[in-house]
């Protein structure tokens, strides 16, 4: 069963450092390009970074945490990370990873998605 | 503000069908396949269509995506409670990025 299970969630004070986990199993993780996507209560979905497979060659951000956040990989370990620096209470969300697929040359989706840990930054 | 634009809210009774559109750009739905997520309440999204109009299996026959041009819809038809939730219309943008819909609200009555 293909699976992803975030982990490194809790709170946070504005400024501070959190960095998230997800592990991956049932499927050859190195060759997939992996995302994370977030969701404040109460809120639609907000994409925040993708990393490319193996090579982790390309890296993309959103504008809202450029520079503040940094997307890595451990593909022997099956892991994905999130290492948050500089948190905002407007950070403050249930954070997913998910698998990134592709066919062809425009045909994108994002499957599956774990179940999510939530991060909140709270003075 | 969303990058892809969808109805707050949708509803219907059991057995009708709905359609939830979405409306993006040349960058993204213009470019690029739609998918379409199911959320509960306190679960992860659930994928329901992908390369806009591909069900993943398990999903049943009710659901299906079209898309044309900048826009994209998900139709339901046979309403079933189950089917209550939020649906996220979601593609790729050239811009090098993820770009999601708001979300609709779907209310079987």
């Amino acid at each position: 069963e293909v699976q992803l299970v975030e982990s490194g969630g809790g709170s946070v004070q504005p400024g501070g450092s959190l960095r998230l986990s997800c592990a991956a199993s049932g499927f050859s993780f190195s060759i997939y390009s992996m995302d994370w996507v977030r969701q404040a209560p109460g809120k639609g979905l907000e994409w925040i970074s993708y990393i490319s497979d193996s090579s982790s060659s390309s890296i993309y951000y959103a504008d809202s945490v450029k520079g503040r956040f940094t997307i890595s990989r451990d593909n022997a370990k099956n892991s994905l990370y999130l290492q948050m620096n500089s948190l905002r209470v407007e950070d403050t969300a249930v954070y997913y990873c998910a698998r990134d697929l592709s066919y062809g040359g425009n045909e994108y989706w994002l499957d599956p998605w774990g179940q999510g840990t939530l991060v909140t930054v709270s003075s | 503000q969303s990058i892809l634009t969808q109805p707050p809210s949708a509803s219907g009774t059991p057995g009708q069908g709905v359609t939830i559109s979405c409306s993006g750009s040349n960058s993204n739905i213009g470019s690029n396949t739609v998918n379409w997520y199911h959320q509960l309440p306190g679960t992860a999204p659930r994928l329901l269509i992908y390369r806009s109009n591909q069900r993943p299996s398990g999903v049943p026959e009710r659901f299906s995506g079209s898309k044309y041009g900048t826009s994209a819809s998900l139709a339901i038809s046979g309403l079933r409670s189950e089917d209550e939730g939020n649906y996220y219309c979601a593609t790729w943008d050239d811009s090098l990025k993820w770009v999601f819909g708001g979300g609709t609200q779907l209310t079987v009555l």
